[in-house]
């Protein structure tokens, strides 16, 4: 089943801006993972945080993790054309590999 | 990186027809290789793990009788989807968990998309 949320469902924006994108999950959880899929590829893994995590940076992502809430948030900074992509969180509550993907973030960046 | 294959790429079959995709990893042994289908515009399933010379773990509601997995090398696990149907068109999707297990990197093959006619 489902394990996470994610909103917005899609989201478009211009070249230059910042895209911001959360995941909500329902049980506790081991560490999140953040995936990017071009339209009928495979996934392209962004960035690793764990649950005794709050912030990780990676280059122009930052990804913030909340367990008490539950819920993760990637940002995009100063966002191309090319990250125009569909965006998934994952996690792995049941055992390492096993993960359970959010619905995902459809996002569109226009020059 | 590691690199994941997986073959073919793209398959179209007729209704009643069995096929296999492989997920090779390429440069790197995996005991652990896991299943997912994805839907146009979902997200995607787990269908089951993919251990190397034991019986594969399915998830519920996925039949094993109908998506059939082998995984007889630590470098390839096969999805064999028998008798297929209209409503097995998907993308298939495979990862791989990197020998000594634990916490190991896993690496997403390219997918492989099912259209039955």
């Amino acid at each position: 089943s489902q394990q996470g949320e994610e909103d917005p469902q899609a989201l478009s924006i211009q070249e230059g801006e910042n895209a911001t994108m959360n995941c909500s999950y329902k049980t506790s959880i081991n560490n999140l993972q953040w995936y990017r899929q071009n339209s009928g590829r495979g996934l392209v893994h962004l960035i690793l945080i764990r649950s005794n995590e709050r912030e990780k940076h990676s280059g122009r992502l930052r990804v913030t993790l909340d367990t008490s809430k539950k819920s993760s948030s990637l940002l995009i900074t100063a966002s191309r054309a090319a990250d125009t992509a569909s965006y998934f969180c994952a996690t792995d509550a049941f055992s390492w590999g096993k993960l359970q993907f959010g619905a995902g973030t459809q996002v569109v960046v226009t020059p | 990186g590691a690199v994941v294959s997986q073959h073919p790429s793209w398959v179209i079959c007729k209704s009643g027809t069995s096929v296999k995709i492989e997920c090779r990893s390429l440069d790197f042994q995996a005991t652990t290789m896991f299943w997912y289908r994805q839907f146009p515009k979902q997200s995607l399933m787990l269908m089951a793990t993919s251990n190397e010379g034991s019986k594969a773990t399915y998830e519920q509601g996925v039949e094993k009788d109908k998506f059939l997995i082998n995984h007889a090398s630590l470098t390839l696990s096969t999805l064999t989807v028998t008798s297929a149907h209209p409503e097995d068109s998907s993308f298939y999707i495979c990862s791989a968990q990197a020998r000594g297990g634990g916490t190991g990197e896993l690496f997403f093959g390219e997918g492989s998309r099912l259209t039955v006619l």
